[in-house]
């Protein structure tokens, strides 16, 4: 069976600092994507980045990079240069090869940015 | 562009009282579909997903059941609500490249749902 561990309830950072949000995986399925979402307090479930399995480099977005360390089963999210409207829910997610699987969600780290 | 919405927004309904939330995905065809919910200050459960017209898993045994009517609709329902029943719905869709690349779900506004 498919687990998203994220093992940080909750974080605090001072603004402008680099944030790393752990999240670590488990699966038997031979590739797979993972993926992270940002909700903020109004609630909508945004999408940040992107990871295939058989992806060759780290997936980066602007401020964020996935640091993937694919024997380690580790796909942490890096924010760059925080920003207050960083603060929010942050939730790591897994899906299996097929198309038809279904993402499996981790609990979620609340990152608090301080001024 | 692909959009999803989701009504209503908010919900105040009296224990006992039937539910109906819908979904609707625009700009794709046969859109895997999926219902999540969120207690207050917790992750995501999934609910439900369709991976076509009439196709519905349950994960969670409950009082609420799901339909798709038709490929890009989606309806969570319930015939007497809980106080459990009270949180956050969010409908869901995936995006999947068959020609690899970006492959994940978006989510619509969701719906606060609060059973008094």
């Amino acid at each position: 069976a498919q687990k998203i561990t994220q093992t940080q309830p909750g974080m605090f950072v001072q603004e402008k600092e680099a944030v790393t949000l752990d999240c670590t995986y488990d699966t038997s399925d031979p590739s797979y994507g993972l993926f992270w979402y940002k909700q903020p307090s109004s609630g909508e479930m945004i999408f940040l980045i992107y990871q295939g399995s058989y992806d060759q480099q780290n997936a980066t977005e602007g401020r964020y990079s996935l640091n993937f360390q694919k024997a380690r089963k580790s796909a942490n999210l890096v924010i760059s240069a925080s920003q207050l409207g960083d603060s929010a829910m942050y939730f790591c997610a897994m899906r299996g090869e097929n198309r038809d699987d279904k993402i499996i969600f981790g609990k979620g780290t609340r990152l608090h940015i301080l001024p | 562009s692909q959009t999803i919405h989701q009504w209503p927004a908010t919900l105040v309904q009296p224990v006992g009282s039937p539910l109906s939330l819908e979904c609707t995905v625009e700009g794709t065809s046969n859109p895997n579909l999926y219902w999540y919910r969120q207690a207050a200050g917790r992750g995501l459960q999934l609910l439900f997903y369709s991976v076509g017209i009439g196709q519905i898993s349950s994960e969670v045994p409950q009082n609420l059941s799901a339909s798709r009517p038709q490929d890009r609709q989606f309806i969570l329902s319930s015939k007497k609500l809980l106080l459990s029943d009270s949180g956050f719905y969010l409908c869901a869709w995936n995006l999947y490249s068959l020609a690899g690349g970006l492959d994940t779900q978006y989510f619509g506004p969701g719906t606060r749902l609060t059973v008094l």
